[in-house]
């Protein structure tokens, strides 16, 4: 069964590009998180998503950040006209319902 | 609202010897808990949670820890360390869905 998985595993874009993270839960797992990491820190919770819908995305930045987890396919993070600000570790989580997140390796982006 | 305070930015400690990571935490009500490693530019690693039951939780890699509820804390150790333990250490706490992860911790191991 493999995990989580995340790609691209390392991401550089020019600011004002758009950047595409890209999440494949678990199998079996309808849940899926995103999480930031910026340098030194712990990670941020951004959005929870199950199949179709968005159900918290108290932790995503109003503007520019968007996710979708489409019934076919994987989670996407989106994030339109980067900034330097931008840069740090995108994780995705995925879970059953109610049960323990299984973390990818992580998308590092670097906005120059 | 729920919150973790990881009490040491950095852990020094020299091969074999014993180690505790500090995690205290604060909430309302009860909660789920968790460590997690991260080796440099990977992902997080489950080592050990606390659901319920008993309060000395056994994980991965010879780790341990202990949930004390009177001292809202859940402190990790290991009794002999290697150098391949060297890593950053997060402690986490949930309720639902909800994660929330302490700054964490780095552990270096020196031979």
């Amino acid at each position: 069964n493999a995990g989580v998985m995340q790609n691209p595993r390392h991401l550089v874009r020019r600011r004002g590009q758009e950047a595409r993270l890209r999440c494949s839960p678990m199998k079996g797992h309808s849940h899926v998180y995103w999480y930031r990491q910026l340098p030194e820190e712990g990670l941020k919770f951004m959005v929870y998503l199950q199949k179709e819908n968005i159900i918290d995305e108290s932790g995503m930045p109003k503007e520019r950040f968007s996710a979708e987890f489409p019934k076919e396919g994987p989670s996407i993070l989106r994030i339109q006209q980067v900034v330097r600000g931008d840069s740090a570790a995108y994780f995705c989580a995925s879970s059953p319902p109610e049960e323990t997140q299984y973390f990818g390796p992580g998308t590092r982006l670097l906005v120059l | 609202a729920q919150s973790v305070t990881q009490l040491d930015s950095q852990v020094p400690v020299f091969e074999e010897a014993p180690v505790e990571l500090r995690c205290n935490y604060s909430s309302s009500v009860s909660v789920y808990l968790f460590w997690y490693v991260q080796y440099p530019n990977q992902g997080l690693q489950l080592l050990l949670k606390y659901l319920s039951g008993s309060t000395l939780v056994k994980g991965i890699n010879g780790f341990e820890a202990e949930f004390n509820k009177s001292q809202t804390s859940f402190h990790l150790r290991k009794p002999s360390v290697h150098i391949s333990d060297t890593a950053e250490y997060f402690c986490a706490v949930s309720k639902g869905f909800k994660t929330i992860f302490g700054a964490g911790t780095r552990l270096f191991v020196k031979a």
